[in-house]
C-alpha cells in the first residue's frame, strides 16, 4: 500500500530564505507526483506536476524535483515571502485513474 | 466565477440526518472525485467518476453514495450521518488522463466543512 509521508510537518523561516519541502513515498511504482497548495478556508491550488518520466519542473520561484528510485521528492521555495505562508501537500498518482495518495502536509510560515 | 463550486460551504447536522453534498464544474473534464480531509490523516479518497456511467470506490467509501448527474455535477451523500464523519470534504476534477503531461493535474473546489453532532 502506497504511503506518503512529509517532513517536516510545520517550518517558520524568516523572509527571503530559500527553503526545501520533503515528500517521501514508499512504492516507486507512480505515475506522477503533483504538489498542492492549501490556504485556510480555502481548497487546494495545484502548484506543479511531475510525470514519472520527469525529473523536475519549475515555475517562478518554485522548483519541484523527482526521484523515483528513492521514492522522494522535493519543493524548492525561492526567496521566500509572506504570502507563501499555507499548507503544502504532495500527492502520488498511481496509475491510469489519476487517483491521489496525499502526504499529511507541511504547514509553513514566512515571517516578515 | 470558481472553475469548480461546491454546495453548501458549511453545514451542521445531527446524527442520523440524510446529507447531500454538490459539486459543480465549469472546466469541461470528464473525471470527478470526492475526498475527505482529517487532521493528522491528509486527503483520502471516497469516490471517483470518469463518466456518468462510470462511478468507483475509493478508499473510504462505506457510508457514502455518489450520484452523476452530468458531466458537470457530481453529488455525494450521507444516507444517515454519524459523528465521524465531521470532517472537509472536497470535489476535484480532471480531464482525460493516459496522456503524458498537465491533463494529469487535479483541479479542487474550495470545500464543505460538514460538522455533526
Amino acid at each position: 500500500k502506497q504511503e506518503v509521508t512529509q517532513i517536516p510537518a510545520a517550518l517558520s523561516v524568516p523572509e527571503g530564505e530559500n527553503l526545501v519541502l520533503n515528500c517521501s513515498f514508499t512504492d516507486s511504482a507512480i505515475y506522477n507526483l503533483q504538489w498542492f497548495r492549501q490556504d485556510p478556508g480555502k481548497g487546494l491550488t495545484s502548484l506543479l506536476l511531475i510525470q514519472s518520466s520527469q525529473r523536475e519542473q519549475t515555475s517562478g520561484r518554485l522548483n519541484a524535483s523527482l526521484d523515483k528510485s528513492s521514492g522522494r521528492s522535493t519543493l524548492y521555495i525561492a526567496a521566500s515571502q509572506p504570502g507563501d505562508s499555507a499548507t503544502y501537500l504532495c500527492a502520488v498518482g498511481g496509475g491510469a485513474t489519476n487517483k491521489l495518495i496525499f502526504g499529511t502536509g507541511t504547514l509553513l510560515a514566512v515571517q516578515p | 466565477d470558481a472553475d469548480v463550486t461546491q454546495t453548501p460551504r458549511n453545514r451542521i447536522t445531527k446524527t442520523g440526518k440524510r446529507i447531500m453534498l454538490e459539486c459543480s464544474q465549469t472546466k469541461g473534464h470528464d473525471r470527478m472525485y470526492w475526498y475527505r480531509q482529517d487532521p493528522g490523516l491528509g486527503l483520502r479518497l471516497i469516490y471517483y467518476s470518469f463518466d456518468v456511467k462510470d462511478i468507483n470506490k475509493g478508499e473510504i467509501s462505506d457510508g457514502y453514495s455518489v450520484s452523476r448527474q452530468a458531466q458537470a455535477k457530481f453529488s455525494l451523500s450521507l444516507e444517515s450521518a454519524i459523528p465521524n464523519q465531521t470532517a472537509l470534504y472536497f470535489c476535484a476534477t480532471s480531464d482525460r488522463t493516459g496522456l503524458a503531461g498537465d491533463a494529469d493535474t487535479q483541479y479542487f473546489g474550495p470545500g464543505t466543512r460538514l460538522t455533526v453532532l
